[in-house]
Parts: structure tokens; C-alpha cells; sequence
């Protein structure tokens, strides 16, 4: 399996501006999770789905931000409309159902909002 | 996340030289996950604590998890510059629940 595949690896835009992240997290897999990685704030849980289900979207820091997984194999992250202060690293990881199963993590979506 | 709390932040050690890193849960813990992320990179998967006292090992780096499972330990011996990098543990809370979440993480730098 290719691991969880996200897209794009970079994404610079100006405030104002709608940012769309994706994610192919790996086959068979139950569980995605969103994450966002700031140095002030380190990686923080945003949203999970478990078989294509939000879960929890507690961490999710404002209506702006919105998160679908219409299928198993796909998932994206919404940002509309960007600020600033969001620019960070952008991680989706999978797991599978089991509790004790380790997440796999993607190599992340680095969003620049200028 | 402010459940898990990591000590140190950041650490610089001499080559050769062991350490240690600290993660301490506000609540008792269904598993401890260590990963290590290099900059720039994904996280990287080490080892996953779930019994009380557990134990383990991978090459040079050993993980621990205290009885009450409130508290795990990451120790490197001989540390080399490839174990250079930032550590993160990370938590699973609640029976079969999904929700993974991470401490700060600790930024280890290891001189030559």
C-alpha cells in the first residue's frame, strides 16, 4: 500500500481565499483523523470519522472550517474563508478499527495564508 | 492537547549520551503511542504501550508505562544523531473510542 496519500504537499494563498485539503487514507483502514501542527500549539485533534462518519469535530477551531469523507477512500478538509492564522501543517492519518491499532500518518499539507 | 503534558520541551544532548522523555496523561489511558517526527515530515510510528507496567523496546529506544497508566517514559541509550528529531506521545482514552490526541512533543538534538 502507497500509506496515506494527501494533497497538495504545499498550498499558498491569500486571505480571503477557499483551500481545499485532501486525503486518501490506506485501505481497509476505519478510522481518519484530521490534525493541524503549529509550533505554539503542537498537533492538535481537529476532526475523526469512523467508517465515513464525523465523530467528533470538537477540535475543529471555527465554522470555516469543514471536513466531508463522502467514501471510504477519500476525504477533504475545507477552509473557507482562509485567514492567516491558519497557515500550519495540515496531517490526515488512518488507523483500523481495533483500539489498539497504531495511526498512519500522511506527510502533510504545509498552507501558507497571506 | 492538554490531557498529555511532555518534559522536556526540547533537549540537547552529546552524542553518546542517554535521555530521557516524559508524558504524563491528566486521566488513565487505553494506550500510549510514541511516534518521532522529523521536520518537515509525517510522524513516524515507534511503539504502543497498553498494559499497565508494559514494556518495550526497538533497537536503542525503550518505552515504559507506569502501572496506573498515567504516565509513560521514552529512554534512548547511547543516542546517535539519527535519533535526532521532535517525540511525540500520543493517547487513546476510552475502550474501543477512536480519538487519538498528542502532547507538544519534545525536540531532541544530539551533537556529534
Amino acid at each position: 500500500d502507497a500509506g496515506v496519500i494527501q494533497s497538495p504537499r504545499h498550498e499558498v494563498t491569500e486571505m480571503g481565499q477557499e483551500v481545499t485539503l485532501r486525503c486518501k487514507p490506506i485501505s481497509g483502514h476505519d478510522y481518519l483523523f484530521w490534525y493541524r501542527q503549529t509550533m505554539m500549539r503542537g498537533l492538535e485533534l481537529l476532526i475523526y470519522f469512523n467508517n465515513n462518519v464525523p465523530i467528533d469535530d470538537s477540535g475543529m477551531p471555527e465554522d470555516r472550517f469543514s471536513a466531508k469523507m463522502p467514501n471510504a477512500s477519500f476525504s477533504t478538509l475545507k477552509i473557507q474563508p482562509s485567514e492567516p492564522r491558519d497557515s500550519a501543517v495540515y496531517f490526515c492519518a488512518s488507523r483500523k478499527r481495533t483500539g489498539s491499532a497504531e495511526a498512519f500518518f500522511g506527510q502533510g499539507t504545509r498552507l501558507t495564508v497571506v | 492537547s492538554q490531557e498529555l503534558e511532555q518534559s522536556p520541551q526540547s533537549l540537547i544532548v552529546q552524542e553518546g549520551k542517554n535521555l530521557t522523555i516524559n508524558c504524563t496523561s491528566s486521566k488513565t489511558l487505553y494506550g500510549l503511542y510514541w511516534y518521532k517526527q522529523k521536520y518537515g515530515e509525517g510522524l513516524i510510528f515507534l511503539m504502543m504501550l497498553q498494559k499497565g507496567g508494559e514494556e518495550k523496546s526497538h533497537e536503542k529506544i525503550t518505552a515504559k508505562l507506569d502501572e496506573k497508566k498515567q504516565q509513560s517514559s521514552l529512554h534512548i541509550t547511547a543516542s546517535q544523531p539519527s535519533h535526532a528529531g521532535i517525540y511525540l506521545c500520543g493517547a487513546a482514552y476510552g475502550g474501543s473510542q477512536g480519538n487519538l490526541i498528542f502532547g507538544k512533543g519534545t525536540k531532541l538534538s544530539v551533537k556529534p
